[in-house]
């Protein structure tokens, strides 16, 4: 199984809302990452995760709060977000951080601020 | 720092035609080196990587070749088809094993019959 699954597929919020999104990978993959990406850009890194531990915040903004339950599970959850961050949010797995290892990337959330 | 540059197209080519993707990269070292691929709708593929200087990675018809002298890695396919039409991102890891992957900006690729 070498899938990474992102719900929901697309997510509609207003600014006042609550919400989260989930990724799951069961290839073993010690590494998780999240992405935000812009249209017509590539992926920004906004989080990663290795071996349970928070690794990197590449200075997100407190409204995103990211949470690794276990080895397979990563969430973001979201509140009080803006309509400027609406953009397909990507997770992403790998092996960890050694050399040459590639990124297996989920199919996304659209996510739409009102 | 490093960085990737790739040319940002848009690539317009008839089918059958000749693919190029130039990508050159700022790092110091042997960075890992990798072309992803995303479709319409869909998250990012991998479709081929090289670690080392003279590696070729090749995966469905498509090429490319770490080239340390020149510092680049383009990506070729001799012929392409409709379904290769997507964005294509040249991406690099650093030589330590980074958690960070750097992308270039991509390339939108549309392959007409």
């Amino acid at each position: 199984d070498t899938e990474v699954t992102q719900t929901p597929k697309h997510l509609v919020m207003g600014m006042t809302n609550k919400k989260s999104l989930k990724c799951e990978q069961h290839m073993g993959h010690r590494a998780m990452y999240w992405y935000k990406q812009k249209a017509k850009k590539p992926p920004e890194l906004m989080f990663v995760y290795s071996y349970e531990k928070l690794s990197i915040n590449e200075s997100v903004p407190s409204r995103f709060s990211p949470e690794c339950p276990n080895s397979s599970l990563l969430n973001l959850h979201l509140h009080a977000l803006q309509p400027e961050d609406s953009a397909l949010y990507l997770c992403a797995s790998s092996q960890g951080p050694l050399r040459g290892v590639e990124q297996y990337f989920g199919p996304g959330t659209r996510l739409t601020v009102t | 720092g490093n960085s990737v540059t790739q040319m940002e197209g848009p690539v317009t080519l008839s089918e059958e035609a000749f693919l190029t993707i130039n990508c050159t990269y700022t790092a110091t070292g042997y960075p890992s080196l990798f072309w992803y691929v995303q479709y319409p709708g869909e998250g990012l593929q991998l479709l081929l990587k090289a670690t080392k200087a003279d590696d070729k990675g090749s995966n469905k018809g498509f090429e490319a070749t770490y080239r340390k002298e020149t510092t680049s890695f383009h990506l070729e396919k001799g012929s392409v088809q409709v379904s290769d039409s997507a964005v294509y991102f040249c991406a690099l890891s650093d030589q330590g094993g980074s958690e960070k992957l750097v992308f270039g900006k991509g390339t939108k690729l549309t392959v007409n019959p």
